[in-house]
């Protein structure tokens, strides 16, 4: 089993669209979850850390589930500029190490 | 807040000789930097942790003689790959944390550099 798991997809979406990507990891012990949002060739940018009660930033809402080892990332009136990769980040096991996912690609059509 | 800095962010080589990359944390004192690698089409793998004054931590797989790493002081780590070859061509890009960032995203945040593109012919 991967240690971090992503729908590499991509979506393609009209502008508008509401998009919803999930994550599930392996390593129980992780406590802390994030999401980077990386452009082409270039480096991952944070979009937003994931607390277990459930965060919203404007159009965007991440959601944890311990139990399941499950993360997902909603997004909400995708814009063009929305058209990234999604990368679901693990700080491993507390190590401090983050282990990333392969990425979900999203594509927003207008 | 909390820049890092990656200097060259491209380079190309011939095969044999040694390519030095920077990573420098310009606002804030990086305690621990990180060095991934990402190859076309997949995600960023971790390769090495360095803490300030200690010698870095490999990640399984990485050759330490092969990637130098050092971390003299708490705004800077260099990465040095010795005797380049075409298969060490990738996407490097480093990451830090520390003290006196800022941001809500808690004290495990890294805040990654603009990468540095090398290509080894």
């Amino acid at each position: 089993r991967k240690e971090v798991e992503q729908d590499p997809g991509p979506f393609n979406v009209p502008e508008g669209a509401t998009v919803a990507f999930n994550c599930t990891y392996s390593n129980s012990a992780s406590q802390s979850f994030f999401w980077y949002r990386q452009d082409c060739r270039k480096e991952p940018k944070l979009l937003m850390s994931v607390y277990s009660s459930g965060n919203e930033d404007g159009r965007f809402t991440a959601q944890l589930n311990r139990a399941s080892q499950y993360i997902s990332l909603l997004i909400r009136d995708s814009k063009l500029s929305d058209s990234a990769t999604y990368l679901c980040v693990v700080n491993w096991g507390n190590t401090g190490k983050l282990i990333f996912g392969q990425g979900t690609t999203l594509q927003v059509k207008p | 807040g909390a820049v890092v800095s990656q200097h060259p962010s491209w380079v190309i080589c011939k095969s044999g000789t040694s390519v030095k990359i920077e990573c420098r944390s310009l606002d804030f004192q990086a305690t621990t930097m990180f060095w991934y690698r990402q190859f076309p089409k997949q995600s960023l793998m971790l390769m090495a942790t360095s803490n300030e004054g200690s010698k870095a931590t490999y990640e399984q797989g990485v050759e330490k003689d092969k990637f130098l790493i050092n971390h003299a002081s708490l705004t800077l780590s260099t990465l040095t790959v010795t005797s380049a070859h075409p298969e060490d061509s990738s996407f490097y890009i480093c990451s830090a944390r520390g003290i006196g960032t800022s941001g809500g995203a808690g004290s495990d945040t890294q805040y990654f550099g603009p990468g540095t593109r090398l290509t080894v012919l």
